[in-house]
């Protein structure tokens, strides 16, 4: 059964500073990982999808890492804002065609100003 | 993007009452959309999944006669509470997914969620 934990489940960083969240997931037969952003009683925001064979995306001030056979991905924010502050979710879709996406608990960012 | 809304945003209910949450999507067509439950600092938990035309597949756990889903079209998917009670409240949300051969792709695209309070 695949799990997804994410580390830490809550940050606190001063505003610029660049930062990382991980992700780790146990089964490595993923067909891609995607970062999410969730703001407090609000839905899901995609941020980035990184496919299987991919190594890596980014979008903006943000870039995600996957190395697929070590169950591991990252997502590294530069120079964080205020704006960012938020609970990020992490979520792989595993091989076999089920569509069911299996989430992270999520790390609850706070960039202060 | 990609748009999807749900609503209501919000609704408060009294105990036995059902409530239908409706989920649509706005700019595309959607032949699979998925009920996810969120509890507090918990993460999103897969209630079901809504196919078009056909009957919801749901997950170990869920049941289907309390949580009554209909996919009557490729825009629309409704969730129905039904006899709510309080251990029902949670903040629902829903996802939808292009298929790809109508130039979707694999991101699942998420509602903005319902929070749902049984009195």
């Amino acid at each position: 059964k695949q799990e997804v934990t994410q580390i830490p489940a809550a940050l606190s960083v001063p505003e610029g500073e660049n930062l990382v969240l991980n992700c780790s997931f146990t089964d490595s037969a993923i067909y891609n990982l995607q970062w999410f952003r969730q703001d407090p009683g609000k839905g899901l925001t995609s941020l980035l999808l990184i496919q299987s064979s991919q190594r890596e995306q980014t979008s903006g001030r943000l870039n995600a890492s996957l190395d697929k056979s070590s169950g591991r991905s990252t997502l590294y924010i530069a120079a964080s804002q205020p704006g960012d502050s938020a609970t990020y979710l992490c979520a792989v879709l595993p091989q076999g065609g089920s569509e069911k996406l299996v989430f992270g608990k999520g790390t609850k960012l706070t960039v202060n100003p | 993007g990609a748009v999807v809304s749900q609503h209501p945003s919000r609704v408060i209910c009294k105990s036995g009452t059902s409530v239908k949450i409706e989920c649509r999507s706005l700019d595309f067509q959607a032949t699979t959309m998925f009920w996810y439950r969120q509890f507090p600092k918990q993460s999103l938990m897969l209630m079901a999944t809504s196919n078009e035309g056909s009957k919801a597949t749901y997950e170990q756990g869920v049941e289907k006669d309390k949580f009554l889903i209909n996919h009557a079209s490729l825009t629309l998917s409704t969730l129905t509470v039904t006899s709510a009670h309080p251990e029902d409240s949670s903040f629902y949300i829903c996802s939808a997914r292009a298929p790809v051969w109508s130039g979707g792709s694999e991101t699942q695209y998420f509602g903005p969620g319902t929070r749902l309070l049984v009195l």
